[in-house]
């Protein structure tokens, strides 16, 4: 059964500060990766998604990157800012279709 | 357009009632999902619906649970029986074709069982 662990739980960080989320996974049989950001009592906002095929995606000031063979999946925030605060969610999609999430990390960004 | 839209947003039962949980998905989509998040866990796999049939119901934690979708859009999880460990916030996703597409989520319905 896949398993999925992001580290750390939680991080604080002050404004300006560039941070990496990491996020790994044991079955390296992944279809695609994807982070999620969610808002307290919110539902899921997808951010970035990286096919099994893919090294790396990039959206504004994110970029994730995908190393399969060491089951491992990084989210980088440049600059980060006080509306990053956030939890921080990555889900790998087996080719069964299931998703199976991590418990995500809690980001604070202090102003 | 309009997201995945879920009903209600909240829901309190009594233990032992039976609750149905409501998701309407974004027009057009084929593909429709259930998960049940714990707090401070991260969203759990019930089942994926393409089309009008169950494709995946490994999810499902026992017969209490099950999942309509008769028309192929909205979709329905009913539990019977309801009980305290139930309690958890559940969550609807969408996607236009299947499993290789990107998932959009709804707000989710906070199930309390008392």
């Amino acid at each position: 059964k896949q398993e999925v662990t992001q580290i750390p739980a939680a991080l604080s960080v002050p404004e300006g500060e560039n941070l990496v989320l990491n996020c790994s996974f044991t079955d390296s049989a992944i279809y695609n990766l994807q982070w999620f950001r969610q808002d307290p009592g919110k539902g899921l906002t997808s951010l970035l998604l990286i096919q099994s095929s893919q090294r790396e995606q990039t959206s504004g000031r994110l970029n994730a990157s995908l190393d399969k063979s060491s089951g491992r999946s990084t989210l980088y925030i440049a600059a980060s800012q006080p509306g990053d605060s956030a939890t921080y969610l990555c889900a790998v999609k087996g080719n069964n279709n299931d998703m199976r999430f991590g418990a995500g990390t809690r980001l604070t960004v202090k102003p | 357009g309009a997201g995945v839209s879920q009903t209600p947003s909240n829901k309190v039962t009594e233990k032992g009632k039976y609750v149905e949980l409501r998701c309407d998905p974004i027009s057009g989509h084929t593909a429709l999902y259930w998960y049940r998040q714990s707090l401070g866990q991260g969203p759990e796999f019930l089942i994926y619906f393409q089309g009008t049939g169950a494709a995946d119901d490994s999810g499902l934690p026992n017969d209490r649970f099950f999942a309509v979708r008769p028309e192929g859009s909205v979709s329905t999880l009913k539990i019977q029986r309801t009980e305290r460990g139930d309690s958890a916030v559940y969550l609807c996703a969408s996607s236009l074709m299947g499993a290789q597409d990107e998932q959009y989520f709804g707000p989710g319905t906070r199930l309390t069982v008392t």
